[in-house]
């Protein structure tokens, strides 16, 4: 089966540094999401992405954070100044159509200290 | 607002009982409802969903609009049923709302 791939596995950054998470949906999908999850907390939406322009966001979603779709195979996640509060496990999840099952990646764990 | 409740965070039986995961939810209009299933290191999935009506891995769920409830069961558990399983709601734009989650351990 076809997968959504997240890099790095790991990251670990310096409060107040940009840090862009990356994401590689599966080819021929339509709709792309970032979710993360704070230790111990749910699963929060932060933004959806269709036809190249964010379709809805999450209050979470401020200024600070910004999604592209650079080159047509690339979905990133930009925090801009990194926070403590922004340390969680972020997945990356695209769907083909909005009414299709949502393909996970396998996250990326964001240490901000 | 949008709101799916799972009230227990941990869920211990043993192999063979039965086991019931509780969701309840709160959202306006019609929601598509889910469970999903994050087994031990690995990757969020999809286990049902409620308009698909079907049983996977033994799992059932009904949905009770009444009840506003979306229950996962199986009659007999097995140990490779442990996991972290989240009770999810979907509206339009397929943004999705996530329960806690509960965990649930299946001991020999």
């Amino acid at each position: 089966e076809p997968e959504v791939t997240q890099t790095p596995s790991h990251q670990v950054t310096q409060m107040g540094q940009e840090v862009i998470l990356r994401c590689v949906p599966i080819s021929n999908h339509l709709y792309f999401y970032w979710y993360r999850q704070i230790l111990g907390q749910k699963v929060e939406f932060l933004v959806s992405f269709y036809n190249n322009e964010i379709s809805e966001k999450s209050e979470i979603f401020d200024d600070q954070f910004s999604v592209e779709r650079p080159d047509g195979s690339n979905f990133t996640l930009k925090i801009r100044s990194t926070k403590l509060e922004d340390s969680a496990m972020y997945f990356c999840a695209s769907q083909w159509t909005g009414k299709e099952k949502l393909f996970f990646g396998s996250g990326t764990q964001l240490s901000v200290l | 607002a949008q709101r799916v409740t799972q009230p227990e965070k941990l869920l211990s039986v043993f192999k063979g009982a039965p086991v019931e995961l509780k969701c309840n939810y709160s959202y306006s209009g019609s929601p598509e409802l889910f469970w999903y299933v994050q087994y031990s290191r690995q990757r969020l999935q999809l286990l049902l969903r409620h308009i698909s009506r079907e049983s996977i891995k033994g799992f059932t769920a009904d949905l009770n609009k009444g009840e506003t409830s979306f229950h996962l069961k199986k009659p007999f558990a097995q140990e490779e049923d442990s996991a972290m399983y989240y009770c999810v709601a979907g509206g339009s734009n397929y943004k999705l709302t996530f329960g806690k989650g509960t965990l649930l351990t299946v001991n020999p």
